[in-house]
């Protein structure tokens, strides 16, 4: 168990329709990724953000947006989702946000678009 | 920017053979290494990781790595392969040294499987 929980585990959704998922840190880390992982685009990392803010953005179409609130926690929502969202979304924490620091990968949300 | 290459999308190993995965990256900076495994429906959880120093790096699981400048390589090495270690393994790399530049850029994976 990383310490990183996210909800749901599950979601399976329809074409056009709006998500959020959920991520709740490590206790004590200020700074939560996201990653996407598909089949054809492989691992690939979405946003960053450190003690509220933005810190970096990657590979995040514009229909998605993040945030991360006061209590550290992070919600990722994605809307007018198409087949190709499908996937598996992790959320990731580490202390300090440094690239040295360990990030610790919650257990995923599976995303299905029928 | 920095990116990983893992040969072998798969990888067959007997029970108590040498597993050897390899990883090599590309990094305009000195870079931080980090090799992560994936066992089925779960999330990634971390090996080993070399920052700085000693550059032969120990992990869990009976698992170390090398990192070796000249040849840009972060091969990960484990003595004797058990049935528990089938799974997928992922090479990242993070350069960190610019603010906002921490994030991980992982390689496409390797699964390992382990044959009785």
């Amino acid at each position: 168990d990383s310490g990183v929980t996210q909800t749901p585990k599950h979601l399976i959704t329809a074409t056009g329709q709006r998500v959020t998922l959920r991520c709740s840190p490590r206790s004590g880390d200020l700074s939560v990724y996201w990653y996407q992982q598909s089949l054809d685009q492989g691992l690939q990392f979405l946003i960053q953000y450190y003690n509220g803010e933005e810190r970096a953005k990657g590979n995040i179409l514009e229909r998605f947006s993040a945030q991360q609130f006061p209590d550290l926690h992070s919600e990722l929502n994605l809307s007018s989702l198409e087949l190709g969202d499908s996937a598996l979304y992790f959320c990731a924490s580490s202390g300090s946000g440094t690239g040295w620091d360990t990030q610790y990968f919650g257990p995923g949300t599976r995303l299905t678009v029928l | 920017a920095q990116s990983v290459t893992q040969l072998g999308s798969h990888v067959s190993v007997s029970e108590g053979a040498l597993v050897l995965l390899r990883c090599n990256y590309s990094s305009s900076v000195p870079p931080y290494l980090f090799w992560y495994v994936q066992y089925p429906n779960q999330g990634l959880q971390l090996l080993l990781k070399y920052t700085t120093g000693a550059t032969l790096v120990k992990g869990i699981n009976g698992f170390e790595a090398e990192f070796k400048k000249s040849e840009t390589s972060f091969h990960l090495t484990k003595p004797s392969a058990h049935m528990s270690d089938a799974a997928e393994y992922f090479c990242a790399v993070s350069v960190g040294t610019n603010f906002g530049n921490e994030k991980l850029t992982f390689g496409t994976g390797t699964r390992l499987t382990i044959i009785p």
